[in-house]
């Protein structure tokens, strides 16, 4: 019974580049959420999907980033040009389907993008 | 709005107890929760309270008085694995997503 599954775990691009990152709920969860994490500080958030649906983006930067959970595939989020200051860890977090957010939120190990 | 504050570091002795405060400000409340993070880590679930009192798991405790927007998480017979980020977290009740307080840094020592 795996958990969130997230890829890559480490990622290093140049300014300017694309970053893609890739994640998989626990098997039976139907809500992604990400978050982004910088050094010594907490889980920031970004984004809420449902399967081919964005709930609430209200933490994510009006540019360059998106994000999306389609039909079938993992949820992904795209960073578009990045810039040093896009260097953090990422975790992707799901929960079961649930009519409140009551649930705890079960995180993937996280993807930590490095920017040179 | 949300907002939580909890202490940025906190240092115990192995052996001994320590308690981790929060404290929240929330136009609703849907519940509070403390998730565990080792460095490097993904954040765990430690516990979850939505009514006052005091809940009880092995050595991990957690305290909440909604009147008082207050919580704390109080780890007994500490060990050197406990040494770890420990977050304060409420779901938003506008919302769909859980607000994350910045953390509290746990060091125990030998």
């Amino acid at each position: 019974n795996a958990g969130v599954m997230q890829n890559p775990r480490h990622l290093v691009r140049r300014r300017g580049q694309e970053a893609r990152l890739r994640c998989s709920p626990m098997k039976g969860h139907s809500h992604v959420y990400w978050y982004r994490q910088l050094p010594e500080e907490g889980l920031k958030f970004m984004v809420y999907l449902q399967k081919e649906n964005i709930i609430d983006e209200s933490g994510m930067p009006k540019e360059r980033f998106s994000a999306e959970f389609p039909k079938e595939g993992p949820s992904i989020l795209r960073i578009q040009q990045v810039v040093r200051g896009d260097s953090a860890a990422y975790f992707c977090a799901s929960s079961p389907l649930r009519r409140s957010n009551t649930g705890e939120l079960f995180f993937g190990e996280g993807s930590r993008l490095t920017v040179l | 709005g949300q907002n939580i504050d909890q202490p940025t570091e906190m240092t115990a002795t192995e052996g001994a107890i320590v308690q981790i405060n929060c404290t929240y400000q929330t136009s609703g409340f849907n519940g509070l929760f403390w998730y565990q993070q080792h460095a490097g880590e993904a954040p765990t679930f430690l516990s979850y309270n939505v009514l006052d009192g005091l809940e009880e798991k092995g050595r991990f405790s957690s305290f909440l008085s909604r009147s008082k927007g207050y919580s704390y998480l109080l780890l007994k017979e500490l060990q050197m694995k406990d040494s770890a980020s420990y977050l304060c977290a409420v779901p938003y009740t506008g919302g769909f997503k859980t607000i994350f307080g910045a953390g509290t840094r746990l060091f125990v020592k030998a």
